[in-house]
């Protein structure tokens, strides 16, 4: 089954840009994954799905703000002009026909 | 609107049961295969177990398999989950999951606690 591989914590200053990486294990480079943001103390959100060519499809009311690119068994969740309220854990997805995959997430501080 | 409500959460001891319930309504519930995630204190993310929505196809993690069963119920639009066995590692949040085959977990409840202490 995949494995998916996130950075434990990240940091960037208000108003600039940060970016995580979701590492997919060997053999599973093409799979298509999903991010996820979880503030404190609330539930996840979907962010968007994010697919092996870049292409991604953002939630419901995810702000513009919000994208997604991919480098082969990397995929890459990129907020821009960075919020207070972005600050929160970040986890992303992946599954195959019988499982269900998180990241260990990536815990984002806005300095 | 996507609302998923989760119920049946709450204080059991080591080897005793308790089913979770979700209410889903704002999509056809039939439709859509759902899962149980759950985040223990402090820690992150694990899928606990999924349902294709027909209920035929059930999928469990290595950790709960043998002792967690999904099931669901279309006419009540309810996902359930029945937990025996419990350990104290069985402690987090129980998220309720709403799944779409190519976009991943797409809908998420707002979650019931379940401790499991002496």
């Amino acid at each position: 089954q995949p494995v998916l591989t996130q950075a434990s914590s990240a940091s960037a200053t208000l108003g600039t840009s940060v970016k995580f990486t979701c590492t997919l294990s060997r053999g599973h480079s093409s799979y298509i994954i999903a991010w996820h943001q979880q503030q404190p103390g609330k539930a996840p959100r979907h962010l968007m799905k994010l697919e092996d060519s870049g292409s991604y499809t953002k939630g419901s009311g995810v702000p513009d703000r919000f994208s997604g690119s991919s480098s082969g068994a990397d995929r890459y969740l990129t907020i821009s002009n960075l919020q207070s309220e972005d600050e929160a854990d970040y986890y992303c997805e992946t599954w195959d026909s019988n499982t269900r995959v998180f990241g260990g997430g990536t815990k984002l501080t806005v300095l | 609107e996507v609302q998923l409500l989760e119920s049946g959460g709450g204080l059991v001891q080591p080897g005793g049961s308790l089913r979770l319930s979700c209410e889903a309504s704002g999509f056809t519930f039939s439709g859509h295969a759902m899962s149980w995630v759950r985040q223990a204190p402090g820690k992150g993310l694990e899928w606990v177990s999924s349902i294709t929505g027909s209920g035929v196809g059930t999928y469990y993690a290595e950790s709960v398999k043998g002792r967690f069963t999904i099931s669901r119920d279309n006419s009540k639009n309810t996902l359930y989950l029945q937990m025996n066995s419990l350990r104290v590692e069985d402690t987090a949040i129980y998220y309720c999951a709403k799944l779409h085959g190519a976009i991943g977990t797409q809908n998420w409840g707002q979650g019931t606690p379940v401790t499991v202490s002496p």
